[in-house]
This record gives structure tokens, C-alpha cells and sequence, in this order.
């Protein structure tokens, strides 16, 4: 069964430096997002992207955080200069298409700045 | 705006004994709504979802969950646990575009 992957699985940065988080999606989805989860918190929506630009993003993903679909394969997340509360788990997920409402979600990359 | 609310952030059961987690939620659309667990060191997997159709929803490993409007629920139930059940379960509402999670709800099964 097709699945959404991520890489790499745990990352550990200093603070200020960039990290690109990089995914896989489900080949012939449509929709993709990306997600945080803060250590004990919950799962929160960063950004989504469709049609090769971003749908809609929420008040976390300001000016430091982009998003790119470099090849039609590769769905990337770049934090350009990374701070401490920016360590979290970040999923990236994806979905078919418009009608349909699932998404499925890659195992994560656990990132650590320090 | 939506929003859920998983009540119990730990439940505590015994192997063969049924499973109930519960999530409230509030949407202004006719929500769908999910729910997710989490393996320890997994991504999200999804159990069920509803969609407006059936409320009474069947997932996987024997999960279900009940979609009750007028209560505004969607709780999470199993029959009988298995110890394989342990992890970390998240209701979700769905506005069409973004999915909002719920706090989660440690799943702990005993021996």
C-alpha cells in the first residue's frame, strides 16, 4: 500500500541554522500539508499546498518557514533560521483530491534545535 | 471556527475489557471527523472516519465510533482491548481544507 515518507526521521540543529525537512507524498495525491506537534501538545496545521502554491497556512508559519514542490515528487518544509521552540515532531500529510477528505500522514521527523 | 475536545488525556484498561475514549467536538459545517492513533515512534495512522453517512462507523482492528449530533460526540470504542492497542489516539474535525486535532488520549492496557 502506498504511503507518505519522510526524511530524515530525526534531525538535531543549532539554533539559527536552516534545516529542509523533505517528504514523499502518496504519488498521485493532490493536496499536501504540513503539521507540528510541540512535545505533549497537539498536532497543529502549519501550511497547505495545492496547484503548486500554498492554500492556506495558520499564524505559526510566518516569515521563516517555506515550502516548495522541487521536482513532482519531493514536498519540502525550510525553516531558515531555527529557534529552540521550533523543536517538534512535523508530519507531512496528503490527500487525493478535493473530494476527498483523508489524509494520510508520513512517520515524522523529530527535530531537535539546540 | 471548529474545535475538539478529548476529555480524558489517560485511560487505563485491562486486556479483554472495552475501550471507550471520548471527543466532543464544534464545527459551524456538517464535520467530518476522524480519528488517528499513534504508535510510539509511528506517524498518524487513521482508525475511522465519518462522513455524513452511516453514523455508526466501523475502522480498523475492531475500533468504532458512533457520531451522536445532537450531543455533539464522536467517541471511540472497542469491545475488548488488546495489548497491541496501547498508544496515543486523536479525534479529529475536518472544515473540508484543514484537519483540527483533539489533545489526544493515552491509551494504557494492562496484562
Amino acid at each position: 500500500e502506498p504511503e507518505v515518507t519522510q526524511t530524515p526521521s530525526h534531525q538535531v540543529t543549532q539554533m539559527g541554522q536552516e534545516v529542509i525537512l523533505r517528504c514523499v507524498p502518496i504519488s498521485n495525491h493532490l493536496y499536501f500539508y504540513w503539521y507540528r506537534q510541540i512535545l505533549g501538545q497537539k498536532v497543529e496545521f502549519l501550511v497547505s499546498f495545492y496547484n503548486n502554491e500554498i492554500s492556506e497556512k495558520s499564524e505559526i508559519f510566518d516569515d521563516q518557514f517555506s515550502v516548495e514542490r522541487p521536482d513532482g515528487s519531493n514536498f519540502t518544509l525550510k525553516i531558515r533560521s531555527t529557534k529552540l521552540e521550533d523543536s517538534a515532531m512535523y508530519f507531512c500529510a496528503s490527500r487525493p483530491g478535493r473530494m476527498q477528505e483523508t489524509q494520510y500522514f508520513g512517520p515524522g521527523t523529530r527535530l531537535l534545535v539546540l | 471556527a471548529q474545535s475538539v475536545t478529548q476529555l480524558d488525556s489517560h485511560v487505563s484498561v485491562s486486556e479483554g475489557t472495552p475501550v471507550l475514549l471520548r471527543c466532543n467536538y464544534s464545527s459551524s459545517y456538517s464535520p467530518s471527523l476522524f480519528w488517528y492513533v499513534q504508535h510510539p515512534n509511528k506517524g498518524l495512522q487513521l482508525l475511522l472516519k465519518y462522513t455524513s453517512a452511516a453514523t455508526l462507523v466501523k475502522g480498523i482492528n475492531g475500533f468504532e465510533a458512533e457520531f451522536k449530533k445532537s450531543e455533539t460526540s464522536f467517541h471511540l470504542t472497542k469491545p475488548s482491548a488488546h495489548m497491541s492497542d496501547a498508544a496515543e489516539y486523536f479525534c479529529v474535525v475536518s472544515d473540508r481544507s484543514t484537519l483540527t486535532f483533539g489533545k489526544g488520549t493515552m491509551l494504557l492496557v494492562s496484562p
